[in-house]
């Protein structure tokens, strides 16, 4: 079946412009998380939906970042006024609700 | 505070050997570990996993070991193969405490040789 999809592949912005980047999960899973994989770096937690409770956005590294999640399904992440320091490769997962996460294939942001 | 941590980037392996990848973890609130693999250009593929109430698991080649008491998991692959070459990352969660989030290491590329 499909699994989790991610869009763009690649974004290249300048700093300051407003990004948004989008995750398709696998349909029915009722878990969805966000993290971020920098040059070098473990992936980093960034914000956690599960089904129609509040969001854990504990990982968020700013207010400059904050995501939605649409019907339960389609998630979009947002970063206003992005600095270089947010270059990194963004990744969704999904879950039906346990700690095993399916992964998109990464959106490689680029500030320049 | 890297609370879950892989202290060899790399591993060099010859085919049909065992690989060895070691991972540590900080926080004894985890009672949930899972191993992903990651090739170039694609997101982590999910492994193995185990529960704190085992110290082992098993799925063909792949075997993950537990020890509690050492917060030190490891990963065994054997017989491997050059399709195993790859970034292995462990990751770490606490469901009853933290929800299913996950905590990752840095990460061990793990280069299999013919």
């Amino acid at each position: 079946g499909a699994g989790v999809s991610q869009s763009p592949s690649n974004k290249v912005t300048e700093k300051g412009k407003d990004v948004e980047l989008r995750c398709d999960p696998i349909s029915g899973h009722t878990a969805l998380y966000w993290y971020r994989q920098s040059l070098g770096q473990g992936l980093e937690f960034l914000i956690y939906f599960q089904g129609n409770s509040a969001p854990d956005k504990s990982g968020l590294p700013s207010d400059r970042f904050s995501a939605e999640r649409t019907g339960g399904s389609v998630s979009t992440l947002t970063i206003q006024r992005t600095q270089q320091e947010d270059s990194a490769v963004y990744l969704c997962a999904s879950s039906p609700g346990t700690s095993k996460q399916y992964f998109g294939p990464g959106t490689r942001l680029t500030v320049t | 505070d890297q609370q879950v941590k892989q202290n060899s980037p790399s591993l060099s392996v010859q085919e049909g050997r065992i690989s060895i990848l070691n991972c540590d973890y900080t926080n004894s609130m985890f009672d949930y570990f899972l191993w992903y693999k990651k090739y170039p250009a694609e997101g982590p593929t999910f492994l193995i996993s185990i529960s704190s109430i085992k110290d082992k698991n098993e799925d063909g080649r792949f075997t993950v070991f537990l020890n509690k008491s050492a917060k030190h998991l490891s990963l065994h692959i054997v017989p491997s193969q050059p399709g195993d070459s790859a970034v292995y990352f462990c990751a770490a969660s606490a469901p009853r405490g933290g929800g299913n989030k996950l905590t990752f290491g840095t990460g061990t590329q793990l280069k299999v040789e013919l």
